[in-house]
């Protein structure tokens, strides 16, 4: 069974920076594209990036919201995909949720809160 | 980037009756060389993180009721619940992914009359 499971969130100060992390297992990680989608609150959901598997290249594109400030990572020997966020903004607040799946997602993880506020 | 739009913005219909969303894409996101149009269709529940429910506009996810289904093409898209169950209630997103970034509808929230 898939499962992908979120760590990392909490609160921070606008300027602050965070690292989310999504431990996957029931699956070939190394052979998934993963991505990150947020949700702020009482809001729809916002593709912010992926990366693609390392035998299709490993390259990451981003949401322009965040294009420079987060960057996607993966350590395929530990089966965890990373989100280091940087320069965080009030508006970056909400649950993070990582997702497997290279079009669509049908993995999603339970989500990691994180909250940017003064 | 592709703006995906969804009407109504909610609904509330009775047990056993049919709930139809629809969704809009600002460009076509029919890929006429394979003929698949590149549409999703999410559930999310309050409190879950989003199920895929239909993809290719049209295919069920496994293990998703029959009753859910998916048609359309190009720029406009439905999703049609027939006989609306108590556990259906939900937000349901489209999003599509025939051009990056991948975009999602604003939602439609399903209630219970």
């Amino acid at each position: 069974e898939v499962h992908l499971l979120e760590s990392g969130g909490g609160s921070v100060k606008p300027g602050g920076s965070l690292r989310l992390s999504c431990a996957a297992s029931g699956f070939k990680f190394a052979d998934a594209w993963m991505n990150w989608v947020r949700q702020a609150p009482g809001k729809g959901l916002e593709w912010i990036g992926r990366i693609k598997s390392n035998v299709d290249d490993g390259t990451t594109l981003y949401a322009a919201p965040v294009t420079g400030r987060f960057s996607i990572s993966r350590d395929d020997s530990k089966n965890i995909l990373y989100l280091e966020m940087n320069n965080l903004h009030i508006g970056d607040t909400g649950v993070y949720y990582c997702a497997a799946g290279v079009s669509t997602w049908p993995s999603w993880g339970q989500g990691t809160r994180v909250t940017v506020s003064s | 980037d592709i703006v995906m739009t969804q009407s109504p913005g909610s609904l509330a219909v009775s047990l056993g009756e049919r709930a139809t969303i629809t969704c809009r894409s600002s460009q076509n996101i029919l890929l006429t060389s394979k003929n698949k149009n590149f549409l999703s269709w999410y559930q999310q529940k309050p409190g879950q993180s989003p199920k895929l429910l239909i993809y290719w506009a049209s295919i069920r996810e496994v293990g998703v009721p029959d009753r859910f289904s998916g048609s359309g093409s190009g720029t406009d898209f439905t999703l049609t619940i027939n006989s609306l169950q108590p556990e259906d209630v939900a937000v349901y997103y489209c999003q599509q992914y025939y051009d990056n970034p991948p975009t999602f509808g604003p939602g439609t929230k399903v209630d219970v009359k």
